[in-house]
């Protein structure tokens, strides 16, 4: 089955340093993965996803992630955080087929002035 | 273009009232979803809806029923609404061949 791990429930960074958000997946065959953004009293909105192309991927916003096969990781990092990146980041996985997102339980990031 | 739409954006029910989250997308979408928002719980998948006539239980299906009436719209159902039900629940969907899921804004039900 497969699941997806966040480190850190919260985290604080200050305005201009790098931004790193941790997840860890697993699953039994090559899956797709997601990160997420929410940001207070919305919906959730894609970040990136990686599909089994080019392993460093790039989304919106100056995020972009990393897949690690060999870590099993697809860590979200950003050089330098701004304000309005204060927000909750859920990294999801998928395999194939017609099967539903699985989630992170989510990260929440805190940026300081 | 609205994308996937829910109504109503917040519900207060009392424990054991019923009620009908809706939810409906123009995207033409097959596949749709149920999932449930909880402090510290992430997103747990209650139903989804691989395709116009077909339903199957997620993580979390207890205590809901779904419909997909037809390839736009899938509705939630309470029949009997506890405490536990408090959440925020966010429908999505799917267009077949992609892999991303889109959401809609979410509905915040509070049952007291």
């Amino acid at each position: 089955a497969q699941s997806v791990t966040q480190l850190g429930s919260h985290v604080s960074v200050s305005e201009g340093a790098l931004v790193l958000l941790r997840c860890n997946y697993s699953s039994s065959v090559p899956p797709y993965l997601f990160w997420y953004v929410q940001y207070p009293n919305q919906g959730l909105q894609l970040l990136l996803k990686y599909t089994s192309a080019a392993t460093l991927v790039k989304g919106i916003n100056g995020f972009e992630a990393e897949f690690k096969k060999s870590e099993t990781s697809f860590h979200l990092t950003k050089p330098s955080a701004h304000m309005s990146d204060a927000a909750e980041y859920f990294c999801a996985v998928r395999d194939s087929g017609n099967t539903p997102l699985v989630f992170g339980k989510g990260t929440r990031l805190s940026v300081i002035a | 273009n609205a994308g996937v739409t829910q109504t109503p954006k917040f519900q207060v029910l009392k424990t054991g009232q019923s009620m009908t989250l809706q939810c409906a997308q123009d995207m033409n979408h097959n596949s749709m979803y149920w999932y449930r928002q909880d402090p510290g719980m992430g997103l747990r998948l209650i139903y989804y809806s691989a395709s116009e006539g077909t339903t199957d239980k997620g993580e979390v299906p207890n205590g809901y029923n779904v419909s997909r009436l037809n390839k736009r719209e899938f509705s939630l159902r309470l029949e009997s609404a506890a405490p536990s039900q408090t959440s925020v629940y966010f429908c999505a969907s799917r267009g077949t061949g992609t892999h991303e899921q889109y959401f809609g804004p979410g509905t915040r039900l509070t049952v007291t």
